[in-house]
């Protein structure tokens, strides 16, 4: 079974300023996919940017890119030049081939004004 | 991007009662929906898969015969909780895998279950 772990309930940013989400996974899959889920307020689950564990490159979409250390199973989220948009609850999650998502704890971002 | 939608997306009912709750893949075919809970500030817990053609199968914990899945077509699965009580008011989100790469999932918007 996969479990995957942020240790950060809650994280507070001023606007225009970088944070830093940790997550860490366990699993013994050589091939699997790794994601950030935001989820505003309003509760609908939106995608905030995936990596496929072949790939060496970490993943970058505008302003949020990941740091994935492959052999130290981590996964972490970088939002740069947060935006009060940002405030919302980010979870990461893990897939290995049967689809199935495994979900962390999430992290609370509150980005403040 | 592909679009999932839930009904309804809030409802309230009386215990003892039956819920049923509507996951349709709107613009694509799924095979394979699955169904979440989650209760307020914590994260999404893994009920079931539901299965085109075929029974549901549910996660360790999760009771059977209170939460029936049933994946009528290729576009709809239904979540109907039974029998409801005050400890099943939650959060229930579908989601569907895209059927491409990555194992992306599209969510629904979510229904906010109140059993009184």
């Amino acid at each position: 079974a996969q479990t995957v772990t942020q240790s950060q309930p809650e994280m507070s940013v001023q606007e225009a300023e970088t944070v830093t989400l940790s997550c860490t996974y366990d699993t013994s899959e050589s091939n699997y996919y790794l994601f950030w889920y935001k989820q505003p307020p309003s509760r609908q689950m939106i995608l905030v940017i995936r990596q496929e564990a072949y790939k060496q490159q970490n993943a970058t979409e505008n302003r949020f890119s990941v740091n994935f250390q492959k052999a130290a199973k981590s996964f972490s989220l970088k939002i740069s030049d947060s935006q009060l948009g940002d405030t919302a609850m980010y979870f990461c999650a893990f897939s290995a081939n049967d689809y199935k998502l495994s979900f962390g704890a999430g992290t609370t971002v509150t980005v403040r004004a | 991007g592909a679009v999932v939608s839930q009904h309804p997306s809030w409802v309230i009912c009386k215990s003892g009662t039956s819920v049923k709750i509507e996951c349709r893949s709107l613009d694509f075919q799924a095979t394979t929906m699955f169904w979440y809970r989650q209760f307020p500030k914590q994260s999404l817990m893994l009920m079931a898969t539901s299965n085109e053609g075929s029974k549901a199968t549910y996660e360790q914990g999760v009771e059977k015969d209170k939460f029936l899945i049933n994946h009528a077509s290729l576009t709809l699965s239904t979540l109907t909780v039974t029998s409801a009580h005050p400890e099943d008011s939650s959060f229930y989100i579908c989601s569907a895998p895209n059927g491409r790469a990555y194992n992306e999932q599209f969510f629904g918007p979510g229904t906010r279950l109140t059993v009184l």
